[in-house]
């Protein structure tokens, strides 16, 4: 079975740090996945976490607790185009194939 | 360029008439999938593929069909749309193989739009 839970929208001011959360309930864990979605265009990969703590990737970063089934993705520094949509995505009960999140809207305004 | 290309890109049709959206990539990838986009519901799957004559059903495969011939050809077939099919649609593909989860890369999406 699968179960990913994430805020529906968020704001935040350019320059700011914003936290998205992700939560999840699987019955086997084969990594997590982020992706970002601007409006109308295509996902496009941004992290993937197989194991706990902080990967950074330049602005951004993701982090992951097996045990408590989480992650948040960490954007710094915001920009006006980091508005979009932010998809968190695990693959189901033991499977290989990611599930998506209904994601988060994150409005950054100036 | 490596790339998945989907076409068309924007359909308005009719209820009931058949229609085709084509996918194909470029980068050799054996694993690939077709999902809508709703309003409020984020991307749900509907059939997936792990390799040439290999097709399974995703999570609202209904009114739907798929075909891999070809590795590189994943073509999502609505045999009689209804509005309710009226989505955006994205083909994604992955390198992955077996037991290993991989990222998948996304087409542009096609607006389906049915009347």
């Amino acid at each position: 079975g699968q179960n990913i839970d994430q805020p529906t929208e968020m704001t935040a001011t350019e320059g700011a740090i914003v936290q998205i959360n992700c939560t999840y309930q699987t019955s086997g864990f084969n990594g997590l996945f982020w992706y970002q979605q601007h409006a109308g265009e295509a996902p496009t990969f941004l992290s993937y976490n197989v194991l706990d703590g902080l990967e950074e990737k330049g602005r951004f970063s993701s982090f992951l607790s097996r045990s408590k089934g989480y992650s948040y993705l960490l954007l710094k520094e915001l920009q006006m185009k980091d508005s979009a949509s932010y998809l968190c995505a695990v693959p189901s009960g033991g499977s290989y194939i990611p599930t998506f999140g209904r994601g988060t809207s994150l409005i950054v305004h100036p | 360029e490596a790339q998945v290309t989907q076409n068309p890109r924007y359909l308005i049709t009719v209820t009931g008439k058949k229609l085709t959206v084509t996918c194909s990539q470029n980068m050799n990838h054996e694993y690939m999938s077709w999902y809508r986009q709703d309003p409020g519901l984020g991307l749900r799957q509907i059939y997936y593929s792990m390799n040439v004559e290999v097709t399974d059903k995703g999570d609202v495969p209904e009114g739907y069909k798929v075909s891999r011939k070809e590795k590189r050809n994943f073509p999502l077939i609505l045999e009689s749309p209804s509005p309710n099919q009226t989505s955006l649609y994205f083909c994604a593909s992955s390198p992955q193989r077996g037991r290993i989860t991989d990222t998948q890369y996304f087409g542009p999406g096609t607006r389906l739009t049915v009347l």
